[in-house]
């Protein structure tokens, strides 16, 4: 099946710095897709995009489906925005999503 | 307000016990998930249904069952054949024509 790897595991920044998060993925994927997993366990959908660029406030997101990645930028860094953020790919065809193992992201005010 | 709810938020099973646990949704969505996770990883697929009265296999399906008789519901039993069920169980939803898979809270199972 696809991998899907994510990077950095671990990171740990001062409110107001920014971030750049990168999933990797080993197949040709028409769906992509970025969640953020809070504290508590919710996970919120971020982002829907299989190529292309998307912005949303202080959030964006690229992916280069050629070059099989992804990048999440979150600027600004707010404490709201400590969690684990997750990569999910699928394949043409398959109705199902492969989740990476996530980045943790702390922001220390 | 239009979501997912599953229930119970916590649910504790004694050995060779049965359990079942609940995911109603009312986005009118077509295909439903389940997906387990455990400490420090990511999701994994239970199991999952595109149709009322259809479900398939994902990756960890073993000492898992479901059913698919509500466009609604889709709940999860955790059977006694599953030898290590604690984990957070999430369901999610989707629809149509939009491929995003929304959640719900999750469900903490823990072994007695």
């Amino acid at each position: 099946g696809i991998q899907v790897e994510q990077s950095p595991p671990d990171l740990i920044l001062q409110e107001g710095a920014n971030s750049t998060l990168r999933c990797n993925f080993s197949d040709s994927v028409n769906n992509l897709q970025w969640f953020h997993q809070n504290p508590w366990g919710q996970l919120i959908n971020l982002f829907y995009i299989p190529s292309g660029t998307k912005q949303n406030g202080r959030l964006s997101a690229t992916t280069v489906a050629t070059e099989r990645y992804s990048l999440l930028y979150i600027s600004s860094s707010q404490t709201t925005d400590s969690g684990v953020y997750f990569c999910a790919v699928g394949n043409f065809g398959n109705e199902k999503l492969t989740f990476g193992t996530g980045t943790r992201l702390t922001i220390i005010p | 307000d239009g979501g997912i709810t599953q229930s119970p938020k916590y649910l504790f099973r004694k050995e060779g016990q049965n359990v079942t646990l609940s995911c109603e949704q009312n986005l009118n969505h077509d295909a439903m998930y389940w997906y387990r996770q455990d400490p420090g990883q990511g999701l994994r697929l239970i199991y999952y249904s595109q149709i009322v009265n259809d479900f398939q296999k994902g990756d960890i399906a073993e000492g898992y069952s479901v059913s698919r008789e509500k466009k609604e519901s889709f709940p999860l039993t955790v059977t006694s054949a599953q030898k290590n069920p604690t984990a957070f169980y999430l369901c999610a939803s989707r629809g149509q024509v939009r491929k995003t898979q929304y959640f719900g809270p999750g469900t903490r199972l823990l072994v007695l």
